[in-house]
């Protein structure tokens, strides 16, 4: 089993629409959670932290479960330019050891 | 703007060559990562490194090396090529040991073929 697992998707979504990815992840022990965006051809970049009481910035907000070992990213509103793949990353060590595991990510196509 | 480059965005090699790869950033991070990403299985540690002169091997480090002489530049070494080296490689770094050691600063990416 993957030690972070996401449904690659493609995610085709009309410009407006609500979208939901979720992420599964093995080890109970983890300690930070994270999701980044990916543009085609680009490098990831951080888009957000996941807190446990769950968090929101603009139209994105994350989630996480730690009893069902998983985290979620829901998008309101969707725009053109949010077509990108998210990546789920995990730290499932604490004390800022930050060797992260990356999801090998959900793609999402937002089309007119 | 802050930035982490990485030398080379396109590199064809033949098997065998010794290939460098080489990362500069310059946020005064003290850690930096070195990464490979295929489609289907994400990105995939190789080697990373806390400080100057220190390294620890990642998930998958196995036909590479790394060298960090400053704390700025961190280098990746493939001592042999082999085709199923090639890929697209991401070097990061990082601030640490505090909450943004968890952030991190990708360069650009160098695709690699080898023939």
């Amino acid at each position: 089993r993957k030690e972070v697992e996401q449904d690659p998707g493609p995610f085709n979504v009309p410009e407006g629409a609500t979208v939901a990815f979720n992420c599964t992840y093995s080890n109970s022990a983890s300690q930070s959670f994270f999701w980044y965006r990916q543009d085609c051809r680009k490098e990831p970049k951080l888009l957000m932290s996941v807190y446990s009481s769950g968090n929101e910035d603009g139209r994105f907000t994350a989630q996480l479960n730690r009893a069902s070992q998983y985290i979620s990213l829901l998008i309101r509103d969707s725009k053109l330019s949010d077509s990108a793949t998210y990546l789920c990353v995990v730290n499932p060590y604490s004390g800022g050891y930050n060797k992260l595991i990356f999801g090998a990510g959900t793609r999402l196509a937002v089309h007119p | 703007d802050v930035k982490v480059t990485q030398s080379s965005r396109y590199l064809v090699k033949r098997t065998g060559e010794k290939v460098f790869l080489e990362c500069v950033q310059d946020m005064d991070h003290e850690n930096m990562f070195w990464y490979r990403q295929d489609p289907g299985l994400g990105l995939r540690l190789i080697y990373f490194s806390y400080d100057v002169k220190m390294k620890e091997k990642g998930d998958i480090p196995e036909g590479y090396s790394v060298s960090r002489e400053k704390k700025e530049r961190f280098s990746l070494i493939l001592e042999s090529a082999s085709t199923n080296q090639t890929s697209m490689y991401l070097c990061a770094s990082s601030r640490g040991p505090d909450s943004g050691a968890n952030v991190l600063t990708f360069g650009a990416g160098s695709r690699l073929t080898v023939l």
